[in-house]
């Protein structure tokens, strides 16, 4: 299987505990993406990787998250001291460097996160 | 703010006809728009695009339009199939941003009878 992998697919939690999510992007990928999705709506951006400098974050990323992307490869995201409210679907996606007209992400099959 | 809008959360379509999911866009600055399929328990696959100079792109039986001075786009789905049933996301982004931060619309939930 050579798309985008994300571990683990699902995670429950009690609230004020840390979990961390990884994600393994295509490998020829140089752009690594986290969405956020709750029911009912749309993914929402968090963060962006080129290669391992990680270029833009979203307000939504609050102090407590944090994403990694160490060796320009795999990717992690952390969230300390979880909350209800962070309960969601956590979409990792990649893509080539290319130019913005074609913008295609592969997305994979999400982290689902519980936070009781 | 709403920036990518999908009004309808749902749709139900026969078999054969002719599937056709909305959606509205508020930021000026947009100039690329994309459309993605999500099945249960998968993450979102790509499914067409188009750029802000054109006005139609088709690639088999689906088809997106764009009206730029209505900030609205659609997409055709012709013929309806039943593996047609899932959410469609209407995503969009500004392509002079680096990042390309895409900002995705609510999504649809079509339903294609048989």
């Amino acid at each position: 299987d050579t798309g985008v992998s994300q571990d683990p697919r699902h995670k429950i939690t009690k609230r004020g505990q840390n979990v961390t999510f990884r994600c393994d992007p295509i490998s020829e990928h140089n752009r690594l993406y986290w969405y956020r999705q709750t029911l009912g709506q749309g993914p929402e951006f968090l963060t962006y990787f080129q290669n391992e400098a990680q270029l833009e974050k979203s307000r939504l990323l609050s102090d407590r998250f944090s994403a990694e992307r160490p060796k320009g490869s795999f990717s992690t995201l952390e969230i300390q001291r979880t909350e209800q409210g962070d309960s969601a679907m956590y979409l990792c996606a990649s893509s080539l460097s290319r130019p913005a007209n074609t913008g295609e992400l592969f997305f994979g099959e999400g982290s689902r996160l519980t936070v009781l | 703010d709403q920036q990518v809008k999908q009004n309808s959360p749902s749709l139900s379509v026969q078999e054969g006809r002719i599937s056709i999911l909305n959606c509205d866009y508020t930021n000026s600055m947009f100039d690329y728009f994309l459309w993605y399929k999500k099945y249960p328990a998968e993450g979102p696959t790509f499914l067409i695009s188009i750029s802000s100079i054109k006005d139609k792109n088709e690639d088999g039986r689906f088809t997106v339009f764009l009206n730029k001075s209505a900030k609205h786009l659609s997409l055709h789905i012709v013929p309806s199939q039943p593996g047609d049933s899932a959410v469609y996301f209407c995503a969009a982004t500004e392509s002079r941003n680096y990042g390309q931060n895409f900002v995705f619309g609510p999504g649809t939930r079509l339903s294609v009878l048989p």
